[in-house]
């Protein structure tokens, strides 16, 4: 399974832009990279994902390599209450339906 | 709508006793995923549904079972607990397999 490097902890300063970079180098060319987070121990929720175009929605924008080996989570304004782990996610097709292979994550602390 | 629903919240288990986690989706999901989260890690995935009825294995499957007798219902067995499983428990549920998944919750389970 194709797995994500994502610096484990990052501080931003509320207000200003957050950018989480992950590395998923192994990447097959069906697999849809997925971020995620968790608020202290709630469950994931979902953000955003994207197969190699860039994405954007009400909460974030997804910034993905031409290449496909890396991409990067932009909050482009982020609050307190953004502060949670950040979850760079590939999913991977099984012979049926999908699963997500979480790494460690990327602890996010928004600070006034 | 509640989405996805977990019970219980919280359990405490000898080694050697059973027990059985429910999750509940009023989503009308057809894919239900079970998965445990250890201390400082992402989530693992147990054990998967596609629907009614079908059940398969994920990345760390033994000593729990589970079964999906109604579509909205998806239960987590543990026959015989051991201390190794101790962790936090979370379900979640997708439309389809180019859906998101939506989590619950979670469940805490001590084993002593």
């Amino acid at each position: 399974d194709a797995k994500t490097t994502q610096p484990p902890s990052m501080d931003c300063a509320e207000g200003r832009a957050a950018n989480l970079p992950c590395n998923h180098s192994t990447i097959s060319g069906n697999e849809y990279v997925y971020w995620y987070r968790q608020i202290h121990s709630q469950g994931p929720q979902y953000i955003i994902h994207g197969l190699k175009n860039n994405e954007t929605n009400e909460m974030a924008s997804l910034i993905i390599t031409e290449d496909r080996k890396s991409s990067t989570l932009i909050l482009p304004h982020a609050t307190l209450r953004d502060t949670a782990v950040y979850y760079c996610i590939v999913r991977v097709l099984m012979e049926y339906g999908n699963k997500l292979v979480f790494g460690a994550g990327t602890i996010l602390r928004v600070k006034s | 709508n509640a989405g996805v629903t977990q019970t219980p919240k919280f359990r405490v288990l000898k080694t050697g006793q059973s027990m059985t986690l429910l999750c509940a989706q009023d989503m009308n999901h057809e894919y239900m995923y079970w998965y445990r989260q250890d201390p400082g890690m992402g989530l693992r995935l147990i054990h998967y549904s596609v629907g009614e009825g079908t059940t398969a294995k994920g990345e760390v499957p033994d000593g729990y079972n589970v079964s999906r007798l109604k579509k909205q219902n998806f239960l987590l067995g543990l026959e015989s607990a051991a201390p190794s499983q101790t962790s936090v428990y979370f379900c979640a549920s997708s439309g389809g397999t180019y859906n998101e998944q939506f989590f619950g919750p979670g469940t805490r389970l001590t084993v002593l």
